[in-house]
């Protein structure tokens, strides 16, 4: 089955320690995207790739970094996590600008110590 | 820019009851999406309504939009406890806009 997958689904990293999330899909989707979810809110995008095209949000932290090598993987780096970056960490995909059904992966839950 | 709002945040309901749940978005979007999340868990798509009038039904669940009232709204028939969840709407920013707003969610917890 066509899928997100998200790897891994638990990080426990501490204060100060780069960490790095993976995401990979076999939807052949043109967009991906992370998200940043914390307990009892809604996602918060943190930035997307179109194709090799990259766009942050206006808020994104600068401790947060994000990679496509190609179509079909995209890393989530987090150079210097602090104790307010715990948090659920997902990736999405949708087919294109036209359609924007966006299909989530089962996320990474990252603790920071 | 597009602001999603729904109500309401909690929803305690018992069994065998209906509700619905209400999404309102402050500009045009041509598309309204609907989720559900378990605890713990990630986002499951749920219906994506394309068009003013659109109505999408799936089992218990049926989604509407009214483009013209900027309205969304999720109907929960004879609810069951498999259906506790927190449900959200998103729409599009604008057309031809890859993101989504999201609404704050609806926690919905059905009682036996």
């Amino acid at each position: 089955d066509a899928m997100v997958i998200q790897n891994p689904r638990y990080q426990v990293t501490q204060f100060g320690k780069p960490v790095t999330l993976s995401c990979s899909q076999t939807l052949n989707h043109n967009v991906m995207y992370w998200y940043q979810q914390k307990s009892s809110q809604a996602p918060k995008l943190l930035f997307h790739y179109y194709d090799k095209d990259f766009n942050n949000e206006a808020d994104t932290p600068d401790n947060f970094q994000s990679r496509r090598p190609n179509t079909s993987f995209c890393f989530l780096d987090i150079r210097s996590p602090g104790l307010g970056d715990a948090a659920m960490y997902l990736c999405a995909t949708s087919r294109s600008r036209t359609y924007n059904e966006q299909f989530f992966g089962p996320g990474t839950r990252l603790t920071v110590l | 820019e597009l602001k999603v709002e729904q109500n309401p945040l909690f929803l305690s309901m018992q069994e065998g009851k209906n509700y619905t749940i209400y999404c309102n978005y402050s500009t045009t979007s041509d598309r309204l999406y609907w989720y559900r999340q378990d605890p713990g868990k990630s986002l499951e798509s749920l219906f994506v309504l394309l068009s003013n009038g659109a109505v999408k039904q799936e089992g218990r669940l049926m989604a509407s939009l009214d483009t013209k009232a900027r309205l969304s709204t999720l109907h929960i028939t004879a609810a069951v406890h498999d259906l506790s969840a927190t449900y959200f709407c998103a729409g599009d920013s604008n057309f031809g806009n890859e993101k989504l707003t999201f609404g704050t969610g609806t926690r919905l917890t059905i009682i036996p």
